[in-house]
């Protein structure tokens, strides 16, 4: 199974600031498609999932621009540029290119 | 505009058969790579994916849990189903299902807790 690595564990951070999440994956999350299949997600308290990013670096729909994502093959980064209070909850990375698909054990995101 | 709303017994006994619908709408699972997975997470804890349904009857699932899991769909009633067999405290969680498309899982369910006790 392809394991996701992410770090922080835990990340505090004041409101306006700027912050980074990587994800590191034990093999190539290239697909021979050549899709790279690296979402991101946010699951804020006592809600479900949503997600951010698709494909790396794709925003999705209705998500606001402060949130970014990159990387390739095995090394993969989230950023939110200017934290707003509504950012607060875990963030996954999951990746859907290698079955079983997987998700990282979370970044936790909370207020300075 | 998709929706997707996960309904299961809420609690069952060790051993039992635990069964999950996920009724959707706002999209067909008949459509060229539109998918429905399954996801779970216990409480306090993370994600664990555990299987997915294609438009074209594929199925994929966690091999993790050893063969107790059927997915299955109804394409005329907009529904997915999910089977685990065998059930323990182990499988006590919050029940997802989501809206894949190649890859992307964009849309989920609220969730549906599942308590498996004695």
């Amino acid at each position: 199974d392809v394991v996701l690595t992410q770090t922080p564990p835990t990340l505090s951070a004041t409101i306006g600031q700027s912050v980074s999440i990587s994800c590191r994956s034990s093999q190539s999350l290239l697909d021979s498609d050549g899709d790279t299949y690296l979402n991101w997600l946010l699951q804020r308290p006592g809600q479900s999932p949503q997600l951010l990013i698709y494909s790396v670096s794709n925003l999705e729909s209705g998500v606001p621009n402060r949130f970014s994502g990159s990387g390739s093959e095995t090394d993969f980064t989230l950023k939110i540029s200017g934290v707003e209070a509504e950012d607060l909850g875990v963030y996954y990375c999951m990746q859907a290119t290698h079955a079983p698909y997987t998700f990282g054990a979370g970044t936790k995101l909370e207020l300075k | 505009q998709v929706t997707l709303k996960e309904s299961g017994p809420g609690i069952l006994q060790p051993s039992q058969t635990l069964s999950l619908t996920c009724t959707f709408s706002g999209f067909s699972l008949s459509t060229y790579g539109m998918g429905v997975g399954w996801i779970r997470q216990p409480s306090g804890k993370g994600l664990e994916w555990l299987a997915n349904i294609w438009w074209d009857d594929d199925k994929y699932y966690n091999p993790s849990l050893k063969n107790r899991l059927t997915i299955s769909k109804d394409t005329s009633n907009n529904q997915a189903f999910l089977k685990i067999t065998n059930v323990d405290t182990a499988d006590t969680a919050t029940y997802y299902c989501a809206r894949t498309n190649w890859g992307r899982f964009a849309y989920w369910g609220q969730g549906t807790l599942v308590t498996v006790s004695s």
